[in-house]
């Protein structure tokens, strides 16, 4: 069945770091592709997402790119901040449907 | 704030008794769907309905059950409670975008069964 597969956390930064979470998924069919991220007590919230091969997804200095050769779905940013400080969950809508396949989450911290 | 709210927020009880836990979706949002998080399984789908009929199931298990009330709002009933269904439930509700659905999730409900 379609599977999620992110980078093993936590992941500990400094404040202006370069960030990479790696993704890469396995999926029958063409998925769209989400990043989710969860403060502390908090929901997910949607952070971007991309629909089809070589979209870009990007908000809030966040970008991730959909890689069909590669089946990945990378989240970089280019300077993290202490607020960027969460879990960050990679996923995928199973067989294009609405149901929602998630990895296991990535823990992010950034200190000062 | 995600507009999609979620009541209780906490719930303790005890094995083998029922509970319903409820969501609101975000207002003109038709499908809700519900999500289960825990240490050893992460996220894991449920259901979903859709203006009052279920539209998709995930891997829900028999004791557990949902429904979606002409006022859009959903509950979700989980019964004959085990210590493993002490988790984080989630709610979410969707919009169609111009590039496809978008969930949009809510704060969670988070049981402790003891």
């Amino acid at each position: 069945g379609d599977s999620v597969t992110q980078m093993e956390g936590p992941v500990t930064l400094s404040e202006e770091a370069f960030l990479t979470i790696n993704c890469t998924y396995t999926a029958t069919g063409y998925p769209s592709l989400f990043w989710y991220v969860q403060y502390p007590g908090e929901g997910l919230q949607l952070l971007l997402k991309a629909t089809k091969a070589d979209d870009k997804g990007s908000n809030k200095g966040f970008e991730a790119t959909y890689r069909k050769e590669t089946t990945s779905f990378h989240l970089e940013k280019g300077s993290v901040q202490v607020s960027d400080s969460a879990v960050y969950f990679c996923a995928l809508d199973q067989g294009g449907s609405e149901k929602l396949v998630f990895g296991k989450g990535t823990k992010l911290t950034v200190n000062p | 704030d995600s507009g999609v709210t979620q009541t209780p927020k906490h719930l303790i009880t005890a094995t083998g008794q029922r509970v319903t836990l409820r969501c609101s979706p975000r207002s003109g949002d038709l499908s809700v769907y519900w999500y289960q998080q825990s240490l050893d399984q992460g996220l894991q789908f449920l259901i979903q309905y859709y203006n009052g009929e279920e539209r998709a199931k995930g891997n829900i298990l028999e004791r557990f059950s949902a429904q979606q009330f002409p006022d859009l709002h959903s509950e979700l009933n989980l019964s004959s409670l085990e210590l493993g269904d002490s988790a984080l439930y989630f709610c979410a509700s969707s919009v169609e975008a111009r590039t496809g659905y978008e969930q949009y999730f809510g704060p969670g409900t988070r049981l402790t069964v003891t």
